[in-house]
């Protein structure tokens, strides 16, 4: 069990510039989620898949937002147009969906910073 | 909805002293509750979980937490602080009554432990 990585890890980019994070959940987990985290706040729910079905997405979720889910593997959150205020740390975690158990696992993240 | 208050976003001990974490919830299901902890620049690891068996529940590093009905409360405690301790703590409730829905966090707390 290698855990929840994502890639990049940190991010920089210019206002206006479009960034795409990947995430690999743990193999076999069949729920993956994306949560935001500003400083100083706990995480924020945005969006989660089952299989590559997305069930949810925030409505504060700006449409600049986008996931994916191929083939129910890993995901993909892409920013189009960034701005300042996205800024933040990008969360991925994982469950497998099963009575009894299923909690998330948490990646380590990627932070953002838009200039 | 459900919603969760952490009650003091800094908390500082002595090692060797109880530490207390205080976590009050809204849920209009039965709740799932979860603490989870962070260190800096990492994500976020699950220290232990609520899911309607005991509500005395143990976690991994000697935390427990009760779960309080009457008072819609989920504390976390631990007997003796360590200097390892020093992390931020976020409680967690999730929004189906499940495991693996999606979870709604607190805001966090800081705890630091002095020598």
């Amino acid at each position: 069990d290698t855990g929840v990585s994502q890639d990049p890890r940190h991010k920089i980019t210019k206002r206006g510039q479009n960034v795409t994070f990947r995430c690999d959940p743990i193999s076999e987990h069949n729920r993956l989620y994306w949560y935001r985290q500003t400083l100083g706040q706990g995480p924020e729910f945005l969006t989660y898949f089952q299989n590559e079905a997305q069930l949810e997405k925030s409505r504060l979720l700006s449409d600049r937002f986008s996931a994916e889910r191929p083939k129910g593997s890993f995901s993909t959150l892409e920013i189009q147009r960034t701005e300042q205020g996205d800024s933040a740390m990008y969360l991925c975690a994982s469950s497998l969906q099963r009575s009894g158990l299923g909690e998330q696992f948490f990646g380590p993240g990627t932070r953002l910073t838009v200039l | 909805a459900q919603s969760v208050t952490q009650l003091g976003s800094h908390v500082s001990v002595s090692e060797g002293a109880l530490v207390l974490l205080r976590c009050n919830y809204s849920s209009s299901v039965p709740p799932y509750l979860f603490w989870y902890v962070q260190y800096p620049n990492q994500g976020l690891q699950l220290l232990l979980k609520y899911t309607s068996a005991a509500t005395l529940v143990k976690g991994i590093n000697g935390f427990e937490a009760e779960f309080k009905k009457s008072e819609t409360s989920f504390h976390l405690t631990k007997p003796s602080a360590h200097m390892s301790d020093a992390a931020e703590y976020f409680c967690a409730v999730s929004d189906s009554g499940t495991s693996y829905g999606k979870l709604t966090f607190g805001q966090g707390t800081i705890l630091t432990v002095h020598p």
